[in-house]
């Protein structure tokens, strides 16, 4: 268990619709980090978090939108899907802001969005 | 811009054996980080070693091995004495300097199954 949590476990919904996945990080960490896993793509960034501020992006939709909140945990709100946003998405957390010793990114279980 | 390659994209051994896992990165930042991270059946993402790369002292932890060459950017990783449980997809991942944040860039990764 790396004590990064994630709700919902398994997500199926329609095209168009909008959904938020939940991304609790290990106690003490101040950085979170949104990853998609998909077939086609592998896995890639989307967006880092650390301390409630926006820190980097990567390739993340601009349908795609994220958040954290003052107690840390964080929100990635997909809207207007499309069936090739099906994938599983990761989240990780870390304790500092960059590369370094014992910043090793911990990852939560992840989310896996179906999109019908 | 970073890129990891593992051209291994499966690799089939009975148990008992070694595998080796090939891991090509590039990058332009004489900082950086590498990891490999373990994606069993299950589906999380569980780390496994972290390299610096201004330390190219290779080590062996328990069954895993590395072998970092910055000479030939190449950070391979070993298992000896492979069991059933070591079935899983491997990814190498590198995150670069503190500039860059600690995004982490994945090879497409390389799936093994250790048949008993």
């Amino acid at each position: 268990d790396s004590g990064v949590t994630q709700t919902p476990k398994h997500l199926i919904t329609a095209t168009g619709q909008r959904v938020t996945l939940r991304c609790s990080p290990r106690s003490g960490d101040l950085s979170v980090y949104w990853y998609q896993q998909s077939l086609d793509q592998g896995l890639q960034f989307l967006i880092q978090y650390y301390n409630g501020e926006e820190r980097a992006k990567g390739n993340i939709l601009e349908r795609f939108s994220a958040q954290q909140f003052p107690d840390l945990h964080s929100e990635l709100n997909l809207s207007s899907l499309e069936l090739g946003d099906s994938a599983l998405y990761f989240c990780a957390s870390s304790a500092g802001l960059a590369g370094g010793a014992y910043n090793e990114q911990f990852f939560g279980p992840g989310t896996r969005l179906t999109v019908l | 811009a970073q890129k990891v390659t593992q051209a291994q994209t499966e690799i089939s051994v009975v148990e008992k054996e070694d595998v080796t896992l090939d891991c090509v990165y590039e990058t332009r930042d004489t900082t950086y980080y590498l990891f490999w991270y373990k994606q069993p059946p299950s589906g999380e993402l569980v780390f496994l070693i972290r390299r610096n790369s201004f330390d190219e002292q290779n080590e062996i932890s328990g069954r895993y091995s590395w072998n970092f060459q910055k000479s030939t950017s190449s950070f391979n990783f070993t298992i000896t004495a492979s069991q059933v449980v070591d079935s899983a997809v491997y990814f190498c991942a590198l995150s670069e300097g503190q500039a860059a944040g600690n995004k982490l860039t994945f090879g497409g990764g390389t799936r093994v199954l250790v048949k008993p």
